[in-house]
């Protein structure tokens, strides 16, 4: 089975400081794993993945995302938030062999001027 | 604009009715995803092709809905006798190898 925990339902932040949206998985084997935006009324945006390689995975608009295996997190992370950056975040997983995602119930960030 | 197409955008039906949505996925990709998402949701998934075959399928996915993608380009979903608890956003996403999934803008369904 494959899971994924986003801890916060919310995360506000002012603008020009960093910013960090949490994430924990859980599957049976080597993870892949997603971070995607849904800005309202919109699809999902793709962000970035980590499939292998470097823990640290840079992706589209500035965002980059750690994955640690150890602790079972893919935290999203990005150094400077712009009030355009607020908007609902979603984690994803799949395990090796599977194509379906299994999406965490999201994070709304909140970028203050 | 070469993303994932989606038609129609939104939908209105009876309970009751047969509604079809149809996913025009990126051109040389040859995985198609069907999702769903409730409002508040992250999206649920509900079934997979590569090419025309249909290799995953979601408990979620009841006899009452049905997906095609007859020469592994667009894929169609119906859903049949439609119930309330179908208003959903419909989204469809596509990827290849080292490339996304992509989602499209999804097919708002609302069943009254």
């Amino acid at each position: 089975a494959q899971s994924v925990a986003q801890p916060e339902d919310q995360v506000n932040v002012a603008e020009g400081n960093p910013l960090t949206v949490k994430c924990t998985y859980s599957v049976s084997g080597n993870p892949y794993l997603f971070w995607y935006v849904q800005y309202p009324n919109r699809g999902l945006q793709f962000l970035l993945k980590y499939i292998t390689g470097d823990n640290l995975v840079k992706g589209s608009y500035g965002f980059e995302a750690e994955f640690n295996k150890s602790q079972t997190s893919f935290h999203l992370k990005k150094p400077s938030a712009l009030v355009s950056d607020s908007a609902l975040y979603f984690c994803a997983v799949r395990d090796t062999g599977r194509r379906a995602l299994t999406f965490g119930s999201g994070t709304r960030l909140q970028v203050q001027p | 604009d070469t993303g994932v197409s989606q038609d129609p955008r939104h939908k209105i039906t009876k309970r009751g009715q047969n509604v079809t949505f149809r996913c025009d996925p990126i051109s040389e990709h040859n995985r198609l995803y069907w999702y769903r998402q409730t409002l508040g949701q992250g999206p649920e998934f509900l079934t997979y092709f590569q090419n025309e075959a249909q290799l995953e399928k979601s408990r979620l996915l009841s006899d009452r809905f049905s997906a095609e993608r007859p020469k592994g380009s667009f894929s169609t979903l119906e859903i049949q006798r439609t119930e309330q608890g179908d208003s959903a956003m419909y989204l469809c996403a596509s990827s290849s190898d080292g490339q996304g999934p992509y989602f499209g803008p999804g097919t708002r369904l609302t069943v009254l």
